[in-house]
């Protein structure tokens, strides 16, 4: 099984509905982050949490928000997706510093 | 601010030949430096970090990257091609000054001819 699992793998959504992507980790990791993937931009991080209390804001929320359920478990919503939003999403976990991090393999959004 | 960039999009080589992968960067402080590799369909793999120590770092899979303070530079690379490599890389500065947030380039594509 892999360390860092994400739910689903590929979602195809209408313009304004709410979408939840969902991640589980099996490493024990307090860290967990959710990043965004677009074409000639790398990866850019949309939020964190260092633990079950902890939630931050990355460079990119507007649109987004997240549930951390548990230390394993980190889930990151569009409350009313958009096209511009359709991208490649990434949930990572990290026992210390942020670029020491494990990724999942990644859910294909589509926004239509 | 910090920034980094990759200095080529898209790099194709021939098996067995040697691998360049150029990056840039910018950071307030010393930075931490990493390299990651992509492969088709999966999450990304950490290949190798600079943290402060040794300048010349070695990591999995036969790649390595050197950093050089002077040219604000981490390129990576690899002595022999194999077809296995073929991916996309990502460069990624992580500073104190930006609270040790990651600041990935935009990559690098690789594509490994027989």
């Amino acid at each position: 099984d892999a360390d860092v699992t994400q739910t689903p793998r590929n979602r195809i959504t209408k313009t304004g509905k709410r979408i939840m992507l969902e991640c589980s980790q099996t490493k024990g990791h307090d860290r967990m982050y959710w990043y965004r993937q677009d074409p000639g931009l790398g990866l850019r991080l949309i939020y964190y949490s260092f633990d079950v209390k902890d939630i931050n804001k990355g460079e990119i929320s507007d649109g987004y928000s997240v549930s951390r359920q548990a230390q394993a478990k980190f889930s990151l919503s569009l409350e009313s997706a958009i096209p511009n939003q359709t991208a490649l999403y990434f949930c990572a976990t990290s026992d210390s510093h942020p670029g020491l991090a494990f990724f999942g393999q990644g859910t294909r959004l589509t926004v239509v | 601010a910090q920034s980094v960039t990759q200095l080529d999009s898209h790099v194709s080589v021939s098996e067995g030949t040697p691998v360049l992968l150029r990056c840039n960067y910018s950071s307030s402080y010393s930075p931490s430096l990493f390299w990651y590799v992509q492969h088709p369909n999966k999450g990304l793999q950490l290949l190798l970090k600079y943290t402060s120590a040794a300048t010349l770092v070695k990591g999995i899979n036969g790649f390595e990257a050197e950093f050089k303070k002077s040219e604000t530079s981490f390129h990576l690379t690899k002595p022999s091609a194999h077809m296995s490599d073929a991916a996309e890389y990502f460069c990624v500065v992580s500073g104190q000054a930006a609270g040790n947030k990651l600041t990935f380039g935009g990559g690098t594509r690789v594509l490994v001819k027989p």
